[in-house]
């Protein structure tokens, strides 16, 4: 059965420094792996996917991941914090043999001035 | 390009009674899923349809909760008899294909008293 984690709940960072999000996941097939990012009181906005090729792919907002497939792991990062990326942020993986997308529990990152 | 549309943005009932939430895909998605979240829990999948099919309802409560989506467009879904446990924000998104990133709506937040 797929599955995936987000091992941290919160992740603190000053503006300007970068900033990393764990995600590792677990699935039977060739893994589609996606971020989203959700404000208060709205729906999930898509960050970035991974489908196959460059293992280090962009997205909006500056964002990037890096599919790391020996580890089993998809961390979402950016060079440099802003104020406005605090929100909560969530990985999903789909096994690629079926359409099922499977969300992490979530964290939440926290950028302070 | 229109993006997906929800009704209504917020709903408070008495346990024991019925509501129903409405769903607008984006124009050409095939493909249509209802996610609970739970506050602080990450979006579970309740049901995916492709066009007017079923594809995945294993972890929807069919003994309260029902879901359709006739003409393979608009979908409703129903909670009858709504229990406490059932306060979240019901999501629904769409997609063009498997390998697409979902398109979610803003959600429709139920609280049940």
């Amino acid at each position: 059965a797929q599955s995936v984690a987000q091992p941290e709940d919160q992740v603190n960072v000053a503006e300007g420094n970068p900033l990393t999000v764990k995600c590792t996941y677990s699935v039977s097939g060739n893994p589609y792996l996606f971020w989203y990012v959700q404000y208060p009181n709205r729906g999930l906005q898509f960050l970035l996917k991974y489908i196959t090729g460059d293992n280090l792919v962009k997205g909006s907002y500056g964002f990037e991941a890096e599919f790391n497939k020996s580890q089993t792991s998809f961390h979402l990062k950016k060079p440099s914090a802003l104020v406005s990326d605090s929100a909560l942020y969530f990985c999903a993986v789909r096994d690629g043999g079926t359409d099922k997308l499977i969300f992490g529990t979530g964290t939440r990152l926290q950028v302070f001035p | 390009e229109a993006g997906v549309a929800q009704s209504p943005r917020y709903k408070i009932i008495e346990k024991r009674q019925s509501v129903a939430f409405w769903c607008n895909p984006i124009s050409g998605h095939a493909t249509l899923y209802w996610y609970q979240q739970i506050l602080g829990q990450g979006p579970k999948l309740l049901i995916q349809f492709q066009n007017n099919g079923v594809v995945d309802d294993s972890q929807l409560p069919k003994d309260r909760f029902s879901a359709e989506r006739l003409k393979g467009v608009d979908s409703t879904l129903k909670i009858q008899p709504a229990k406490l446990e059932d306060s979240a924000v019901y999501l629904c998104a769409s997609t063009e294909n498997r390998a697409g990133e979902l398109f979610f709506g803003e959600g429709s937040r139920l609280t049940v008293l």
